[in-house]
């Protein structure tokens, strides 16, 4: 069975804290990537990743970055913590086919909160 | 950009009943696939189902895919309590490979 884990289930920091997110997963997939999750907009995609120190943008990159030095883990940072990142943040990983992306596998999310 | 839409947003219904939810999306797509959360949880994939297939089932899971219409249903059968979850469309855009979610249906099974 794939796993993905994430660092903390739960998490209060204050404004202007710089956030550490790491998702580790290990079944040796290609891609990785870093959702939020808000009430009623679903998941949007913030980062992805394809390959080992490579990174793509995703539809709501501002306020993050990330980090990936190694194939199976993947960082999600948050350089100066604002209010409105307050959210659960879902990490997923899955594999290539082809062109074609198939599958993604998630971890159990974080939830964080920023006061 | 949120690509894919539920309907309804939420729906409730008494174990042994079927529950049906519909996915709605506009750019032409190389697969759409559904996923299940469970409160404050991760999403798990439910089953995928490519361009070129109309019908597909898993278990008390059975999805259609119309490309005519960039639509697609999620049919469960005798639901049970443990049913009770938010349910995600995902599609695998034609143009770019990544996955685009909408903000799902959240289901309520009643025993």
């Amino acid at each position: 069975d794939v796993k993905v884990t994430q660092s903390s289930r739960y998490l209060v920091k204050r404004t202007g804290e710089k956030v550490f997110l790491e998702c580790v997963q290990d079944m040796d997939h290609e891609n990785m990537f870093w959702y939020r999750q808000d009430p009623g907009l679903g998941l949007r995609l913030i980062y992805f990743s394809y390959d080992v120190k490579m990174k793509e943008k995703g539809d709501i990159p501002e306020g993050y970055s990330v980090s990936r030095e190694k194939k199976e883990r993947f960082s999600l940072i948050l350089e100066s913590a604002s209010t409105n990142q307050t959210s659960m943040y879902l990490c997923a990983s899955s594999l290539t086919s082809g062109a074609h992306q198939e599958t993604q596998y998630f971890g159990p999310g974080t939830r964080l909160l920023v006061l | 950009s949120q690509q894919g839409e539920e309907d309804p947003q939420a729906l409730s219904i008494q174990e042994g009943e079927n529950a049906t939810m519909n996915c709605s999306y506009k750019t032409s797509i190389n697969n759409l696939q559904w996923y299940r959360q469970n409160s404050g949880r991760g999403l798990v994939h439910l089953i995928l189902i490519r361009s070129n297939e109309r019908e597909k089932h898993s278990g008390r899971l059975r999805v259609t895919l119309d490309t005519s219409k960039k639509s697609s249903s999620l049919l469960i059968t005798a639901s049970r309590a443990a049913d009770t979850a938010s349910y995600f469309c995902a599609t695998e855009r034609s143009n770019d490979y990544k996955l685009s979610f909408g903000a799902g249906t959240t289901v309520t099974v009643r025993a």
